[in-house]
Formats: C-alpha cells, structure tokens, sequence
C-alpha cells in the first residue's frame, strides 16, 4: 500500500495568514493527488485534483501543487470558512489512501 | 447534479448483523463508481471498497476485505455497505462516495451514516 504523510496534524493560523500542507507519498504517485475539506459533522467536499486542478466553484486562493511524493496545499489568505481539517488522497494504485489529516485551527 | 443520501445513524449491539444504504438521486447510477469511506472517532479517513452498479463489479480494500460486503440494487439506484457480525471497532462514521468520471478521486460525498456498536 502507498503511505500518504501529512504535515503538520495540527496548525494555528490567523484570518488573513498564507497556510502551507504538505503531503508525501511514500512512493512516486505522479501526479494522482486530491485534496479535500472537511468540516467538524459534515462530509469531505473536493478541493483540488490530479495535484493542482482546482475543482469547479472552490475559490483561487486554493492551489495545489507537486508532483513524485511530495505535494503541497497552499491557502493564500486563510479565511474564516477555512477552519476545518484537509486531507490528501492518491489514487495511483488500489488500495486508495489517505493521510491522516491536518486541521487548521484559529490561533 | 448527483445527490447521495445515506440511511439513518444506527445503534447496535456485538454480534448483530447491519446494513446500510446510499440512494443515488443522480441519473447516471448505472455508470458511476461507489465508494465507502470509514472515519473512525476523531480519525482519518480510511477507503473501504468500490461497486460499479453497472455490472457490480466491487473491489475491496485489503483491510476490509472479509469483513463487509458493498452491494447495489441498480433498480432503486442504492448501494449498500453491510456486516454480518458487528464489532465495537466497528463504531465509526461511513460515508459513501462517487468516484469521478475519469479518475479515482471523489466528486460527491453522501451525508455521512453515524453506526455504533456497543454492549
């Protein structure tokens, strides 16, 4: 199975801070790479795919990018509605996989 | 657009047998792939299994292989997750998903289908 490691678990930003996620694959994944949102109660909801094709109606301040094993999820002027936990997913081989997560938290 | 609508959240006891379901109100069941997805308490996110309700071709994750069984019912456009003998460790949230058109990545989630298993 493919290892996906996210960093860091746990982040405390402020309104209006540029956020950075990093994602590793533990083997080269090219660039078969989603990023979700998920908030506290509610179901994930599709950020970005195939590493930085952001999914229609997501803002742009949203971007994604990598490719190999090491990939990152940027958040260019975090937002009040951005407070919520992130999770990268490969989908390059069976079992699909995903980290285990980054929440963003206010600080 | 395609909704997913899952079954109520469940309580039950070990040992008992469950079943629970994911009605595609979308056009296109027959054509999509459906994914379950575990989140245990406080936990990540864990893919479970996928059917194609076309032909009901399924495969399973290795973790899970075994230990449940996805099903379709393409007349009523619902896929179904089910354990024949629930476990404590079975206490999680389950959602289903489709997977996109063209790659394995998830377009649309249900809302989400609450079971605990406790004595």
């Amino acid at each position: 199975d493919i290892q996906m490691t996210q960093a860091p678990s746990t982040l405390s930003a402020s309104v209006g801070d540029r956020v950075t996620i990093t994602c590793r694959a533990s083997q080269s994944i090219s660039a078969w790479l989603a990023w979700y949102q998920q908030k506290p109660g509610k179901a994930p909801n599709l950020l970005i795919y195939k590493a930085s094709t952001l999914e229609s109606g997501v803002p742009s301040r949203f971007s994604g990018s990598g490719s190999g094993t090491e990939f990152t999820l940027t958040i260019s002027s975090l937002q009040p509605d951005d407070f919520a936990s992130y999770y990268c997913q490969q989908y390059t081989s069976n079992p699909l996989t995903f980290g285990g997560g980054t929440k963003v938290e206010i600080k | 657009e395609v909704q997913l609508v899952q079954s109520g959240a469940e309580v039950k006891k070990p040992g008992e047998s469950l079943k629970i379901s994911c009605k595609d109100s979308g056009y296109s069941f027959t054509s999509d792939w459906i994914a379950w997805v575990r989140q245990m308490p406080g936990k990540g996110l864990e893919w479970m299994g996928i059917i194609y309700p076309g032909d009901s071709d399924t495969r399973y994750s290795p973790s899970f292989q075994g230990q449940v069984t996805i099903s379709a019912d393409k007349s009523i456009t619902t896929a179904y997750l089910q354990w024949s003998s629930l476990k404590a460790s079975d206490t999680a949230m389950y959602y289903c998903a489709r997977r996109s058109p063209t790659w394995e990545f998830f377009d649309s989630w249900g809302q989400g289908t609450l079971v605990i298993v406790s004595s």
